[in-house]
Order: structure tokens, then sequence, then C-alpha cells
């Protein structure tokens, strides 16, 4: 959904370099979810966050990512140090309430990332 | 054991044509959705239909409709007619539940589908 804007679409890092992806939810969201998709993947769950917390990271590799949401501005999802292992599509997902069971989950159109 | 199955890594339709994308699930929640979204070579996911555990009938969006089997855990995607612009990676996913705990959507691994002129 065009509404939902992540930036970089494409980011290129060195081994060891970090790496920080951006998503702007739709208007009126104030609810970010990311998911990672690895080559020839499915798209799996990262963390959940609101305004100023993480709600859920239960899907986050337990060193080198954070994920943050500040009262102003995008969510940020950091990746220090990065290794080749890394390289994946991230995507970011929005909502205005939690979401239900039949919620459609607006997803932004990924950030590519690269570990060269 | 897979939440959500596609033993379909790729697929290939003449143009015009109707094909069925198989999806199996696997829960014990009574409560739950499914959903199908299209991620064409730009890579976006672009949500196509959905389809709720108490929903009696099939769902239906266009030419995409999805023939639900709940005895089966089968949710597969129907696409009538098919379109060029229709190649692409499909997802099946799963949200379970209908809490507030309920918002992650497990995905299964895709199939590519290529439409034939």
């Amino acid at each position: 959904n065009a509404g939902v804007m992540q930036n970089p679409r494409h980011l290129v890092r060195r081994r060891g370099q970090e790496a920080r992806l951006r998503c702007s939810p739709m208007k009126g969201h104030s609810h970010v979810y990311w998911y990672r998709q690895l080559p020839e993947e499915g798209l799996k769950f990262m963390v959940y966050l609101q305004k100023e917390n993480i709600i859920d990271e239960s899907g986050m590799p337990k060193e080198r990512f954070s994920a943050e949401f500040p009262k102003e501005g995008p969510s940020i999802l950091r990746i220090q140090q990065v290794v080749r292992g890394d390289s994946a599509a991230y995507f970011c997902a929005s909502s205005p309430l939690v979401v239900r069971r039949n919620t459609e989950a607006f997803f932004g159109q990924g950030t590519r990332l690269t570990v060269v | 054991a897979q939440k959500i199955t596609q033993t379909q890594p790729g697929m290939f339709v003449q143009e015009k044509e109707a094909v069925t994308l198989d999806c199996t699930y696997d829960t014990s929640d009574p409560s739950y959705g499914l959903f199908w979204y299209k991620q064409p070579s730009s890579g976006e996911m672009i949500f196509l239909i959905y389809q709720g555990s108490y929903d009696q009938q099939n769902a239906t969006e266009g030419r995409y409709s999805l023939n639900f089997q709940k005895a089966r855990k089968s949710a597969n995607l129907v696409i009538s007619a098919s379109q060029l612009g229709d190649s692409a990676m499909y997802f099946c996913a799963m949200r379970e539940g209908s809490g507030a705990g309920s918002y992650q959507l497990t995905f299964g691994k895709g199939t590519k589908l290529s439409v034939i002129p």
C-alpha cells in the first residue's frame, strides 16, 4: 500500500557497517510491524511497536538488531555490524489499532538490504 | 510443523485460463484469518483477499476467489481469466486468534506464477 513509506528502497552496506531502515506509517496509524523476507522465503515477523513502546520483539535476532518508533518521526530498524546473512527485504506494515483477526495489514514497498 | 504450506514452488498458466494456487494451514485456534498477497517483481506486497474462519461463504474479490475448505484446512486461491500482469509471487498467510495479541501474520514460502501469452 502506497500509504506506508519505507526508505531507502535499496541499501548496500559492507560487512561491519550499520544499516538504518525507516518506515513512516500511514497517516493516523500508530502501530508498526516489521517483517523480514529472506531470499526464496515468505515474510517473517520481527517486531511490533507502538509510539515510544516495543510491544513484541520476539522475532528479532537477539544481537545487533534494534527497533524504535519515537513520538515524532518514522520507525527505525537498526542493524549494527551487518553480515552477509542480513541481506534480505525488510517490510514494514502499519495499522490504526491493534490488528484483529480480519484486519488487513498495509505493507510498505520494502527495503532491500544487500551486504557486500 | 509448518503453519502455512504452499506446495507449489512454481506454476504456469495460459493467458485467459483459470489457475488454482494451493495453501494448507495448521492451527488449533478456532478463530483465525487467512490472507493472500501478491508480490510482483517490483517487490511490494499487495493484499488480494481475506477469509475468516467463521465466514460461511467463500471470499471473492473480482477475479480472485478463495476456495475455503475448513475441514481440510485448505484455502486455495483461484484466479480466473489470467492476465500477463498476474505473473508474480503469491503468498498465503494466516493470523490466529481474535484478541489483542493476534497481530502476527505467518506466511507460507510462496508460489511463483507465470502467465504464458
